[in-house]
């Protein structure tokens, strides 16, 4: 099973500022990974999908890079509604599909 | 738009059978185009994948649940159905209902979950 880590687990920042989010592979996932919006109450929402396409309707403020093992989640700069928790999720050795964690990304 | 509402029990007793329901609306569980799954997300915790099904019953599971674990289709009420046997209160959990793209691994749309309480 390939375990993914999320860091940092909390990112305390404020309005307008740049966020950097980052997920670690266990072993090489190549470029099959996406990222997930978690807001309080809500289910997980899907932002970014193959490392780095957008789906539908997500703003461009959120980019995704990375492949292999080290992935990093960008939000260009933060809007209010941007304050939630984020998962990573491998899709490229299953079963299972395995998560990150979440890093919390709380307004400072 | 495609919508996933899931359904059943909000409290089951301790070493009974957990079932949920998942309905699909604004699109057909019969396309060849996608599987349909189950995830779930202890209170307070992050999320595990239990389980995904196609509409002729090909399906795949978590090894770690995968004994424990029945998924169904019911392609002529446009529904698919967990059922999670022996439960404990480690299952307390929102479960949610998920579509997957065949040959892809993402999941989108979600339901909007339900939680279920494993307690006597």
């Amino acid at each position: 099973e390939i375990v993914m880590t999320q860091s940092p687990a909390t990112l305390s920042l404020s309005p307008g500022e740049r966020a950097t989010l980052s997920c670690r592979a266990s072993q090489s996932v190549s470029s099959n990974l996406a990222w997930y919006q978690q807001k309080p109450g809500q289910a997980p929402r899907l932002l970014i999908y193959g490392a780095s396409t957008r789906a539908t309707g997500i703003p461009a403020r959120f980019s995704g890079s990375g492949s292999g093992t080290e992935f990093t989640l960008t939000i260009s700069s933060l809007q209010s509604e941007d304050f939630a928790v984020y998962y990573c999720q491998q899709y490229n050795n299953w079963p299972p599909y395995t998560f990150g964690q979440g890093t919390k990304l709380e307004i400072k | 738009q495609l919508q996933l509402q899931e359904s059943g029990p909000g409290l089951v007793k301790p070493s009974e059978t957990l079932s949920l329901t998942c309905t699909v609306s604004g699109g057909s569980i019969s396309s060849s185009s996608y599987y349909w799954g189950w995830i779930r997300q202890p209170p307070g915790k992050g999320l595990e994948w239990i389980g995904s099904i196609y509409y002729s019953g090909n399906a795949y599971y978590n090894p770690s649940l995968k004994s424990r674990v029945t998924l169904s289709v019911d392609t002529s009420k446009n529904q698919f159905s967990l059922k999670l046997s022996s439960v404990t209160a480690a299952d307390t959990a929102v479960f949610y209902c998920v579509r997957r793209i065949l040959g892809r691994g993402w999941f989108d749309p979600w339901g909007q979950g339900t939680l279920v309480t494993v307690s006597s």
